[in-house]
């Protein structure tokens, strides 16, 4: 199974706040997941990534944590920003593909309201 | 990281005509890939565009419909063949080293 699965689809969140976005996967070969961000107008750009021999990865108001028993993992965006305001895409790869392309979930739109 | 330039950003082209999009790559890097996202959805790969060899399509999509060339490690090009309403999307490149790859900023292709 190459599907990524993503929730939710829309989100809206305080300035301040906590902004969560969720992602699972079936395919146990992944072991690449990375979360990218897209503004209106523009590609995609990495925001953070992990891989599963680690439980969290943080690099400043962002953190991945990743369960592999559950085989899911979440973006958390901490003191939300009306500029953190895009499209938040979760992805995996896997490394035994050889290609390692990435398989994107559906998005979440998050939007940061003051 | 790699940056990636991609022309053109958009067009508006007639119905079975074909396009060429371009990607540039600044740096030399192994992985290449074209991909076709409709506004507010996500990304579809379209094809891993390998260097010196055919590019290797993804289900659905073909060699016919979408040529590929990829010459060198810095350039590679996406033709959509034979158009029509239905090819109306954002077209983007993506490439890098390794995972964690850079995107183009897409080209919006309107077919009328």
């Amino acid at each position: 199974q190459q599907q990524v699965k993503q929730s939710p689809q829309s989100l809206i969140v305080q300035k301040g706040g906590i902004s969560i976005i969720n992602c699972a996967y079936e395919n146990t070969a992944f072991d690449y997941f990375p979360w990218y961000q897209q503004f209106p107008g523009k590609g995609p750009a990495l925001l953070i990534a992990i891989r599963p021999d680690v439980s969290e990865k943080k690099e400043g108001r962002f953190t991945i944590s990743f369960n592999k028993s559950a085989k899911q993992f979440s973006l958390h965006i901490m003191d939300s920003q009306p500029g953190d305001s895009a499209t938040y895409f979760c992805a995996a790869s896997s490394s035994n593909f050889g290609n390692e392309k990435l398989t994107f979930g559906t998005g979440t739109r998050l939007t940061i309201i003051p | 990281s790699a940056v990636i330039s991609q022309k053109p950003s958009r067009d508006i082209c007639q119905r079975g005509t074909s396009l060429t999009i371009q990607c540039q790559v600044d740096s030399q890097v192994t992985m290449m890939f074209w991909y076709r996202q409709q506004p507010g959805q996500s990304l579809t790969l379209i094809a891993t565009a390998n260097q010196g060899s055919e590019a290797t399509y993804e289900s659905g999509f073909v060699i016919d419909k979408f040529p590929i060339s990829r010459p060198n490690l810095t350039f590679s090009t996406l033709t959509v063949s034979n158009m029509s309403p239905e090819d109306s999307s954002i077209y983007l490149c993506s490439g890098g080293q390794e995972v964690g790859y850079t995107f183009g900023s897409g080209t919006r292709l309107t077919v009328v």
